[in-house]
């Protein structure tokens, strides 16, 4: 089975700080993504990447940015964390260009 | 226009009875449409990818392709109550991107 692992289930963090959402995937995938998911808005895509070292930029990259140094893990970065960042974050990854498989999600509150 | 729309619901139907779940999308060269259904405080789970106009049946779920309309439906036959979620019309938009765009979802409840 694939399986996508993101690093924390909860994070609670306070306005300013940077913040690293961790994600893994063990399928040797090509393309990984991360959404973010909120009431009455459902899943928007920040960021995707296709290929180490390669990204680009999703509906809603403002505030975030993305690393992908090694094709298993891709992470997501808030450079200075604000309160509208408080979300639902969800990592998924694809290969064949069909089924995309997701992470369990992070929850981040920022106070 | 947002690129995928859905139905605001909720959608309440009785056991036993079909469910209909919409989806309209604007770019005219997608080619890949998918329908996720997520739980409650769980991810989104892939049920039903299509490609072509027309049909394809997956046990009691039928998803419907009409390209020229950018329509793709959810027909869910004979509802349970364990089919009560929130179903998410998926298009991977633009002939060659990877991108991935999902719908608002449309919140299904089965009744008993």
């Amino acid at each position: 089975d694939v399986k996508v692992t993101q690093s924390s289930r909860y994070l609670v963090k306070r306005t300013g700080e940077k913040v690293f959402l961790e994600c893994v995937q063990d399928m040797d995938h090509e393309n990984m993504f991360w959404y973010r998911q909120d009431p009455g808005l459902g899943l928007r895509l920040i960021y995707f990447s296709y290929d180490v070292k390669m990204k680009e930029k999703g509906d809603i990259p403002e505030g975030y940015s993305v690393s992908r140094e090694k094709k298993e893990r891709f992470s997501l970065i808030l450079e200075s964390a604000s309160t509208n960042q408080t979300s639902m974050y969800l990592c998924a990854s694809s290969d064949n260009r069909d089924r995309v498989y997701f992470g369990a999600g992070t929850r981040l509150s920022v106070l | 226009q947002k690129e995928v729309e859905q139905n605001s619901g909720p959608l309440s139907v009785p056991e036993g009875a079909i469910a209909s779940l919409n989806c309209t999308y604007s770019d005219r060269v997608s080619q890949s449409f998918f329908w996720y259904r997520q739980y409650s405080g769980k991810s989104p789970e892939l049920i039903m990818s299509i490609y072509s106009n027309g049909d394809k049946e997956d046990g009691r779920f039928t998803a419907q392709l009409n390209k020229a309309s950018q329509y793709v439906s959810l027909l869910i036959r004979d509802s349970q109550p364990s089919d009560s979620a929130t179903y998410l019309c998926a298009v991977r938009v633009g002939g060659g991107s990877e991108k991935l765009v999902f719908g608002k979802g449309t919140k299904l409840t089965v009744n008993p």
